[in-house]
C-alpha cells in the first residue's frame, strides 16, 4: 500500500531555532495537508498546498510557517523561529483528489521545542 | 467556528459490538470520516459518509449519519483486541479542511 513518509520522526530543537519538517508524499498525489495535535489536544489543520501555492491556511498558520515543495517530491513545513507552544506532533498528509475520501497521513514527526 | 466533539474512552469485551459517536456543529459538512491511530503510528482512513446519505457499511464497520442532530456513530462489529486505538471523527467543509474531534480511546478486553 502506498504511504506517506515524514522524517525525522522525532526533533528536538531549542527555543528560537528554525525547523524543517520533512514530507514525501505519494508519488501521484496533488493535494497536500500540514496538521499538527499538540499533547492532550486535538488534531488541527495547518495549511492545505495544491498547484505549487498555498489553498487555506488556519490562523495558526502565522508568519512564522511556510511550506514549500522545493523539488517535485518532498513537501516541507518550516518553523522559522519556534517557541515552546510549537512542541506537538506535526502530520503531513496528501490526496489525489481534492476532498479528503483519498487522503493519506504520515506518521508524524513529532517536535520538541525546549 | 466548528467544533466536533466526542466521548473520551470506551471499553468493550472482545466479541461485543463498539459504538463510538460524535457531535458536530458544522451543517454545511461535506463529508464526515473516521480515522483509527493505534500507538506510534499515524490516522489511518477507515471510513467516510457523504452528507446526503444516512448509512455506510462496510465489512464490519455500519457508519450512521442523523444530519438532523448532526451526531455521526460508528459502530464495529464483533470487536477484536486489535481494534484498541483512538478513533477520531472529522469532519470536511467547503475548503476542503478537516475538523477533528478530540479522539476516543477504544479498549477491547478479552
Amino acid at each position: 500500500e502506498p504511504e506517506v513518509t515524514q522524517t525525522p520522526s522525532h526533533q528536538v530543537t531549542q527555543m528560537g531555532q528554525e525547523v524543517i519538517l520533512r514530507c514525501v508524499p505519494i508519488s501521484n498525489h496533488l493535494y497536500f495537508y500540514w496538521y499538527r495535535q499538540i499533547l492532550g489536544q486535538k488534531v488541527e489543520f495547518l495549511v492545505s498546498f495544491y498547484n505549487n501555492e498555498i489553498s487555506e491556511k488556519s490562523e495558526i498558520f502565522d508568519d512564522q510557517f511556510s511550506v514549500e515543495r522545493p523539488d517535485g517530491s518532498n513537501f516541507t513545513l518550516k518553523i522559522r523561529s519556534t517557541k515552546l507552544e510549537d512542541s506537538a506532533m506535526y502530520f503531513c498528509a496528501s490526496s489525489d483528489t481534492a476532498t479528503n475520501t483519498e487522503a493519506f497521513f504520515g506518521q508524524g514527526t513529532r517536535l520538541t521545542v525546549v | 467556528g466548528e467544533d466536533v466533539e466526542q466521548s473520551l474512552f470506551l471499553s468493550v469485551r472482545e466479541g461485543d459490538s463498539s459504538v463510538i459517536n460524535c457531535t458536530y456543529t458544522d451543517s454545511s459538512s461535506t463529508y464526515l470520516y473516521w480515522y483509527k491511530q493505534e500507538p506510534g503510528a499515524g490516522l489511518q482512513l477507515l471510513t467516510y459518509i457523504f452528507s446526503n446519505m444516512d448509512m455506510k457499511q462496510d465489512q464490519r464497520l455500519t457508519v450512521l449519519l442523523n444530519k438532523k442532530d448532526k451526531h455521526l456513530s460508528l459502530r464495529i462489529a464483533d470487536t477484536q483486541t486489535g481494534d484498541s486505538a483512538i478513533y477520531f471523527c472529522a469532519e470536511e467543509n467547503a475548503g476542503n479542511m478537516l475538523t477533528f474531534g478530540g479522539g476516543t480511546r477504544l479498549m477491547v478486553k478479552p
